[in-house]
């Protein structure tokens, strides 16, 4: 079993609609939760970074961990045709090594105008 | 804040030369980056951790003595791919952080071509 589990893609919904992404884990010593944008051909673009099980809200992204489930989610309402790219979740354990990040292995979504 | 620069974006080289990447940490200081290297429709895969001022840590799997690393100052890392081979060919990408808890920071990857 993967450490980290993501939903698998390809994902298309119509503008305006409301995307949910999610993640599951399986160590419970994870403790910090990213979502990551990644537009075909460039570097990954940090969305939202959280610590605390609950909600984060910024904008039209909400981060959502339930670390009893462990379970994390991202919600895009409105979605835009400009949100197309591929999401993924990262999950850290407290370390200063990069060796304690877990990558998902991506949802690519496509909304359509 | 945060911003992490990487070039060239794109390169092409022929089989046996080498090709470096730069990495630049542009508004934090970084002592440690992070080098990764990515498949097409893959996730991200650690090559590596460069250290300011000391030798880089490789992932089980990763040539040290293909893929060089050096880290001279607190915002530049280097890769660079010795005697590149088409297999070599794939999307480069760096990161840092500005804490130890803080989340990675990408540039926008190097796509490297070997014919």
């Amino acid at each position: 079993q993967k450490e980290v589990e993501q939903d698998p893609g390809p994902l298309s919904v119509p503008e305006g609609a409301i995307v949910s992404l999610n993640c599951t884990y399986s160590n419970s010593a994870f403790q910090y939760f990213m979502w990551y944008r990644q537009y075909s051909r460039k570097g990954p673009e940090l969305l939202m970074y959280t610590y605390s099980s609950g909600n984060k809200e910024d904008g039209r992204f909400t981060a959502q961990v339930d670390k009893s489930s462990k379970y994390i989610s991202l919600f895009i309402r409105d979605s835009q045709p400009s949100d197309s790219a591929t999401y993924l979740c990262a999950i850290m354990i407290s370390s200063g090594s990069a060796r304690q990040l877990t990558f998902g292995s991506g949802t690519q979504l496509t909304v359509l105008p | 804040g945060a911003v992490v620069s990487q070039h060239p974006s794109r390169v092409i080289c022929k089989s046996g030369t080498s090709v470096k990447i730069e990495c630049r940490s542009l508004d934090f200081q970084a002592t440690t980056m992070f080098w990764y290297r990515q498949f097409p429709k893959k996730s991200l895969m650690l090559m590596a951790t460069s250290n300011e001022g000391s030798k880089a840590t490789y992932e089980q799997g990763v040539e040290k003595d293909k893929f060089l690393i050096n880290h001279a100052s607190l915002t530049l890392s280097t890769l660079t791919v010795t005697s590149a081979h088409p297999e070599d060919s794939s999307f480069y990408i760096c990161s840092a952080r500005t804490g130890e808890n803080s989340p990675l920071h990408f540039g926008n990857g190097t796509r490297l071509t070997v014919t």
